[in-house]
């Protein structure tokens, strides 16, 4: 069964440091998604990807944050100057549709800032 | 109350017995999903169901939409011991999920 896949599983870095997560989605999905989880908390939308842009963002997806997908598999988050606050579970979805359909989640990378 | 809200917050139950979760959100949805999340894991999709229906099946779980209430419920029947774990709903707003705050259930064996 196609699965959306996440790397690494666990990101230390100091304040400060971009980081860099990765993402592969699942192959002919066109609806890419971040999510974010801080521990204990609830999980909260970062921002969604569609046709190479940015399609909506919450408060949270300010100008440190980034997204791109660099080539056919890949959707990246980036993070240009970690905060002790930006450690969090990081969750990437893919859907084949916009609304109404199944978001497939990874396995989330775990960011810890020193 | 938050879009996307269950209750119990906490709930711990006997191997064998039925679990019910509720979720109550606040604006109109096209459809509404149940996660598990074991502690510190990711998201495991549970159930979706649609906002034209009503009740959904899938194995021990059972998940029930109201929409005139803005609410729905997952049963777990029978309930085992790894069904321990954090249940989520999440609501489509505006083409993004939001999710509840959970329900963190703990299943005695």
């Amino acid at each position: 069964e196609p699965e959306v896949t996440q790397t690494p599983s666990h990101q230390v870095t100091q304040m400060g440091q971009e980081v860099i997560l990765r993402c592969v989605p699942i192959s002919n999905h066109l609806y890419f998604y971040w999510y974010r989880q801080i521990l204990g908390q609830k999980v909260e939308f970062l921002v969604s990807f569609y046709n190479n842009e940015i399609s909506e963002k919450s408060e949270i997806f300010d100008d440190q944050f980034s997204v791109e997908r660099p080539d056919g598999s890949n959707f990246t988050l980036k993070i240009r100057s970690t905060k002790l606050e930006d450690s969090a579970m990081y969750f990437c979805a893919s859907s084949d549709t916009l609304a109404g359909d199944e978001q497939f989640f990874g396995p989330g990378t775990r960011l810890t800032v020193l | 109350s938050q879009q996307g809200e269950e209750d119990p917050q906490a709930l711990s139950i006997q191997e064998g017995e039925n679990a019910t979760m509720n979720c109550s959100y606040k604006t109109s949805i096209n459809n509404l999903q149940w996660y598990r999340q074991n502690s510190g894991r990711g998201l495991v999709h549970l159930i979706l169901i649609r906002s034209n229906e009503r009740e959904k099946h899938s194995g021990r779980l059972r998940v029930t939409l109201d929409t005139s209430k803005k609410s729905s419920s997952l049963l777990i029947t029978a309930s085992r011991a790894a069904d321990t774990a954090s249940y989520f709903c999440a609501t489509d707003v505006s083409y993004k999920y939001i999710f509840g705050t959970g329900t963190r259930l703990k299943v005695l064996a």
